[in-house]
């Protein structure tokens, strides 16, 4: 059974750093395309970046630049390094897995987790 | 500001159909396979329609999409109140490099 579990999250200032991490059970990370997606409390999903194969990574304009995808292989995990993070980037992080390149098609999610960035 | 159109809210009565809309435009909806995801509370989202009028295997054939031009629809029949969720739709902008969301839309059964 393909599952994915966030972890990570927590409260964090203004400016600070924060590494999401999402362990992968049922499939190899490394061969699926997989992407981050958030949602502001009580917001609409706003997606974040995707990973296909090797390195080819995309990322919505609002998080370019701060945030890096990246998948740690040897532990079946995909990760979500976040930098210079500002109080709009609060919100629940979910990990899923893709269906296709350039595709919104979002198979498997994980609960979530929540990053809450504040003073 | 949500790059996709969707109404805030919907409602209906139980055995009643509801559609909910999705507006785009010619660098998503109208290049691009949709798809719509439904959200319970507290829960995380669940793929309902992918490749604008299909279903995963699971989803009752009570929920169908469609897709004409740069919008797109869900319909649902035969309304439950189990159905009672947050409704996002979902494509691929290929000026944006990136996939853009509605700004979702609450379905209350009355």
């Amino acid at each position: 059974e393909v599952q994915v579990v966030e972890s990570g999250g927590g409260l964090v200032q203004p400016g600070g750093s924060l590494r999401l991490s999402c362990a992968a059970s049922g499939f190899t990370v490394s061969k699926t395309y997989m992407s981050w997606v958030r949602q502001a409390p009580e917001k609409g999903l706003e997606w974040v970046s995707v990973i296909y194969s090797g390195y080819n990574t995309y990322y919505a304009d609002s998080v370019k630049g701060r945030f890096t995808i990246s998948r740690d292989n040897s532990k079946n995990t995909l990760d979500l390094q976040m930098n210079s993070l500002r109080v709009e980037d609060t919100a629940v992080y979910y990990c899923a897995t893709v269906y296709g390149y350039t595709s919104s098609q979002f198979d498997s999610w994980g609960q979530g987790t929540l990053v809450t960035v504040s003073s | 500001q949500s790059v996709l159109t969707q109404p805030p809210s919907a409602s209906a009565t139980p055995g009643q159909r509801v559609t909910i809309s999705c507006s785009g435009s010619s660098s998503n909806i109208g290049v691009n396979n949709v798809c719509w995801y439904q959200q319970l509370p507290g829960t995380a989202p669940k793929l309902l329609i992918y490749r604008d009028d299909q279903r995963p295997s699971g989803v009752p054939d009570r929920f169908s999409g469609s897709k004409s031009g740069t919008s797109a629809s869900l319909t649902i029949s035969g309304l439950r109140s189990g159905d009672e969720a947050n409704y996002h739709c979902a494509a691929w902008d290929d000026s944006l490099s990136g996939v853009v969301f509605g700004g979702g839309t609450k379905l209350t059964v009355l």
